[in-house]
């Protein structure tokens, strides 16, 4: 079975970049998904492929992938992107349920 | 506009059986997977499994497989995930996602509101 590996928790100065990180076997196949989860509400999909950003996300958010590591960039934090990201990709078998364990975000 | 809604919040008790629903509207239902997610409290994102109305194919995660069972009815553009028996570590929030793929990529949006099943004796 595949499986990633992201960071429980990081954090950022207000106005500044920080960079959340999934690694796993599965991303040097496939590209990986990225999604915002703020308390009480349903994950939002933020990017997807290699660095696609789904109508209404905010330019600040950004992916990129090398080797067995994806990852999810916002390029100057705002309050509103405290919140748990997690990324998604693909087993060995080509299935959709591979799951990080989620990276909580804090901006300061 | 392109949503899912689900069915409201359900309490339970051991050994009960449940269905919840996926209402999709806004798209051709029967064109995409419609996947299911479990998220325990405090807990990260675990997929379930996933189904394509148009003709009902349907996968299960190793983790899921036999533990839940996963329908459509696609004459009323719904997706359902049921249980007979149910257990108290079944008490989770339950998310159906419209899932896209790609030869390399998947990605699932847009998502349900969410349903919350608790299970207590």
């Amino acid at each position: 079975s595949s499986e990633l590996t992201q960071d429980p928790a990081v954090s950022v100065a207000l106005g500044q970049t920080v960079r959340i990180t999934c690694q796993g076997d599965s991303l040097r196949s496939y590209y990986a998904s990225w999604y915002q989860q703020k308390p009480g509400q349903a994950p939002v999909l933020v990017i997807y492929g290699k660095n696609n950003r789904p109508s209404g996300i905010p330019d600040r958010f950004s992916g990129s992938s090398s080797g067995n590591t994806a990852s999810l960039t916002i390029t100057g934090a705002q309050a509103e992107d405290e919140a748990d990201y997690y990324c998604n990709s693909r087993d060995s078998s080509g299935n959709p349920w591979v799951f990080g364990g989620g990276t909580k975000l804090t901006v300061l | 506009e392109v949503q899912l809604v689900q069915s409201g919040a359900e309490v339970k008790k051991p050994g009960e059986s449940l269905k919840i629903s996926c209402k999709g509207s806004g798209y051709s239902f029967t064109s995409y997977w419609i996947g299911w997610v479990r998220q325990m409290p405090g807990k990260g994102l675990e997929w379930m499994g996933i189904i394509y109305p148009g003709d009902s194919d349907t996968r299960y995660s190793p983790s899921f497989q036999g533990q839940v069972t996963i329908s459509a009815d696609k004459s009323i553009s719904t997706a359902y995930l049921q249980w007979s028996s149910l257990k108290a570590s079944d008490t989770a929030m339950y998310y159906c996602a419209r899932t896209h793929s790609s030869p390399t990529y998947n990605w699932f949006d847009p998502w349900g509101q969410g349903t919350l099943v608790t299970v207590s004796s």
